[in-house]
């Protein structure tokens, strides 16, 4: 069974003070692992997508890498608005045959302090 | 681009009532939508994928029978919860995507928050 573990599972930091999001999995075989970010009330909004290890996307003060366990999202002088939760979810070649099934991690909960 | 919306955005309803819901990608033809259900502070889960003029494939422990997909054009697909119980009170969360979604973006709509009453 493909499983993601994210952590922390909340963060606090003061605005400019750099961090990291971890996402572990373990799946059959990787297709791609997805990071979203999550408003409250809201849908997830798609952010990047890593497809094999070494890869490495970056957006605004965001930057995402991947290994063949785990990926990490990385925060550059965090904003206030930059607060959400932010979730990982990994498309794995599943058993069943479901070849674009996305498993979600529970999400990490960032509070970016002013 | 690859805007996908939701309608309504929440829905108070009796039990025993039936409720659908809507999803729309506006700027795209969505070959396969998928349907989640997110309880407070949990993450999504599957609950069915659907693809246009075919039945919905449901994830296991989701009823087909309450839970009813239709995917009638590349651009809509609607989830009805049949005689809906206050257990079914979540945020229902429908994504699409493009292409034959094995290396595809899943774009997500806002979410229909239902509460049954």
């Amino acid at each position: 069974e493909d499983q993601v573990t994210q952590s922390p599972e909340a963060l606090r930091l003061q605005e400019g003070e750099s961090s990291s999001l971890n996402c572990s999995y373990t799946v059959s075989g990787l297709r791609g692992l997805f990071w979203y970010r999550q408003d409250p009330g809201k849908g997830p909004e798609f952010l990047f997508t890593l497809y094999s290890a070494g890869e490495e996307k970056e957006k605004e003060r965001l930057k995402a890498t991947l290994t063949k366990k785990e990926s990490f999202l990385h925060i550059t002088a965090p904003k206030p608005e930059d607060s959400a939760t932010y979730l990982c979810a990994v498309q794995a070649i599943s058993s069943g045959g479901s070849n674009y099934k996305l498993t979600f991690g529970k999400g990490t909960l960032l509070t970016v302090n002013p | 681009g690859a805007v996908v919306s939701q309608h309504p955005s929440w829905v108070i309803c009796k039990s025993g009532t039936s409720v659908k819901i809507e999803c729309r990608s506006l700027d795209f033809q969505a070959t396969t939508m998928f349907w989640y259900r997110q309880f407070p502070k949990q993450s999504l889960m599957l609950m069915a994928t659907s693809n246009e003029g075919s039945k919905a494939t449901y994830e296991q422990g989701v009823e087909k029978d309450k839970f009813l997909i239709n995917h009638a054009s590349l651009t809509l697909s609607t989830l009805t919860v049949t005689s809906a119980h206050p257990e079914d009170s979540s945020f229902y969360i429908c994504s699409a995507s493009q292409g034959q979604a094995t290396l595809e973006t899943q774009y997500f709509g806002p979410g229909t928050r239902l509460l049954v009453l």
